[in-house]
């Protein structure tokens, strides 16, 4: 079966950097993806870690340790409109497309 | 063009109604995918057709019919749905296992 893991909130200030930590238990592990959601939208693509180590995306950036199966998303500079549900799916070669998403985490931006 | 658009965006139906959603890409992505989430919860994968043919189910009910009439195309027929089938219905499309693009959506209440 598949489980993950992540923190149900984090609040912080604007500007501040914020930390996601994904833990992940999965067969035949593919990736790891990162979605945002805002209140009332769709997901949308983040970035994705299919090997060990940081990919970097303007202000977002998600690193990924196979070994530890852990992952995490960083956000740097945090701006209000950062403020949105964020999501880590895994997808596994047992299955092809299909994504076990986790719990989601809250980031609240405050002024 | 990486949209993906779904109608209707809202829709309410009584339970012995029949309706269908519809979802288009043309991205030439070859999976397509429903989705259904509840609020506060995260994506929950209904289907998933690649090539045009249906390659998961995820034990969902009979009152839930997918139809797949086109590479670009992709239905959701509604029959006979309960209240607790309220939420809102992502499709979703990709050429890859590494990231999906959603639609806006459509949200459904039953009553």
């Amino acid at each position: 079966g598949q489980s993950l893991e992540q923190p149900s909130e984090v609040t912080a200030v604007e500007g501040a950097i914020v930390q996601i930590n994904c833990t992940y238990q999965t067969s035949g592990f593919y990736g790891l993806s990162w979605y945002q959601q805002h209140d009332g939208g769709a997901p949308t693509f983040l970035s994705y870690n299919a090997l060990d180590g940081l990919e970097e995306t303007g202000r977002f950036s998600s690193f990924l340790s196979r070994s530890d199966s852990y992952g995490y998303l960083l956000l740097q500079e945090l701006q209000m409109k950062d403020s949105a549900s964020y999501f880590c799916a895994v997808g596994s070669t047992d299955s092809w497309g299909k994504l076990q998403f986790g719990a989601g985490t809250q980031v609240v931006v405050t002024p | 063009d990486t949209e993906v658009t779904q109608t209707p965006k809202h829709l309410v139906m009584g339970m012995t109604n029949k309706k269908s959603l519809k979802c288009e890409q043309h991205m030439g992505h070859r999976a397509m995918y429903w989705y259904k989430q509840k609020a506060k919860k995260p994506p929950e994968l209904m289907f998933v057709y690649s090539y045009e043919k249906l390659s998961i189910n995820e034990s969902v009910p009979s009152r839930f019919s997918p139809e797949c009439p086109n590479s670009s195309l992709l239905n959701l027929h509604l029959h006979a749905l309960q209240p607790e089938d309220s939420a809102l219905y992502l499709c979703a499309s990709s050429q890859d296992n590494r990231e999906q693009y959603f639609g806006p959506g459509t949200r459904l209440t039953v009553t």
